[in-house]
């Protein structure tokens, strides 16, 4: 059976800290999403991480993948209160189709 | 781009009524997503068509649910009858050719069944 995990399922970390959510998956894919989700709205794109090995960084979120792991990390560096938000990632399963399996989220808050 | 367009944005109707769900894709998407939010089962893809062609159903609950793509810019997603579990946020989300594979989702269609 397919899984998408992800953990901590739920985050709550000071401004300034650092932190890192973790998305493993069980099947062989080498596309890997991650979306941001606000409470009562749509999902955000973050990064699409297309090969092993990949990394991309935007402000405060870095997002690396490892396909042999089977593993995708996003570290969020000196986290602010605009960063509370859940974070799902999302793996391609059927290769170049974005047919999209999602994890179960991690719900962030950050507090002052 | 306006990006993906549903509405209607919040229904409530009651259980055995019809409910009709509609999808804009961006212009240019050639596959277009029907995707489910609930607390208990997450995000769950109900079904996803490419060109217009309905290429995976699988995750399509029962055969209450019937989803349509007529042509490229249009889809209807379908529940008869409803049920107070049918209770949830319907996305619908497109990509394609020069989206740079990002998946992008409309703002969602909030469903209560009573």
């Amino acid at each position: 059976e397919l899984k998408v995990e992800q953990n901590p399922l739920f985050l709550s970390m000071q401004e300034g800290k650092n932190y890192t959510i973790y998305c493993n998956y069980s099947t062989t894919s080498d596309r890997l999403y991650w979306y941001r989700q606000d409470p009562g709205k749509s999902l955000e794109s973050l990064f699409v991480l297309l090969s092993n090995g990949a990394v991309k960084q935007e402000g405060r979120l870095m997002a690396s993948l490892d396909t042999k792991a089977r593993l995708s990390t996003l570290h969020i560096t000196a986290a602010v209160h605009d960063l509370s938000a859940t974070y799902f990632c999302a793996v391609d399963i059927s290769f170049n189709t974005d047919k999209l399996i999602f994890g179960t989220g991690t719900r962030l808050q950050v507090f002052p | 781009d306006a990006g993906v367009i549903q509405s209607p944005r919040h229904e409530v109707t009651e259980m055995g009524q019809e409910v009709t769900l509609r999808c804009k894709p961006i212009s240019g998407h050639d596959y277009l997503f029907w995707y489910r939010q609930t607390m208990m089962r997450g995000l769950e893809l109900l079904i996803y068509f490419n060109n217009n062609v309905p290429i995976d159903d699988s995750g399509m609950p029962e055969d209450r649910f019937s989803a349509k793509m007529p042509n490229a810019s249009f889809s209807t997603l379908k529940i008869q009858p409803s049920e107070p579990r049918d209770s949830a946020v319907y996305f619908c989300a497109s990509s394609g050719t020069g989206s740079g594979n990002t998946i992008y989702f409309g703002e969602g269609s909030w469903l209560t069944v009573v």
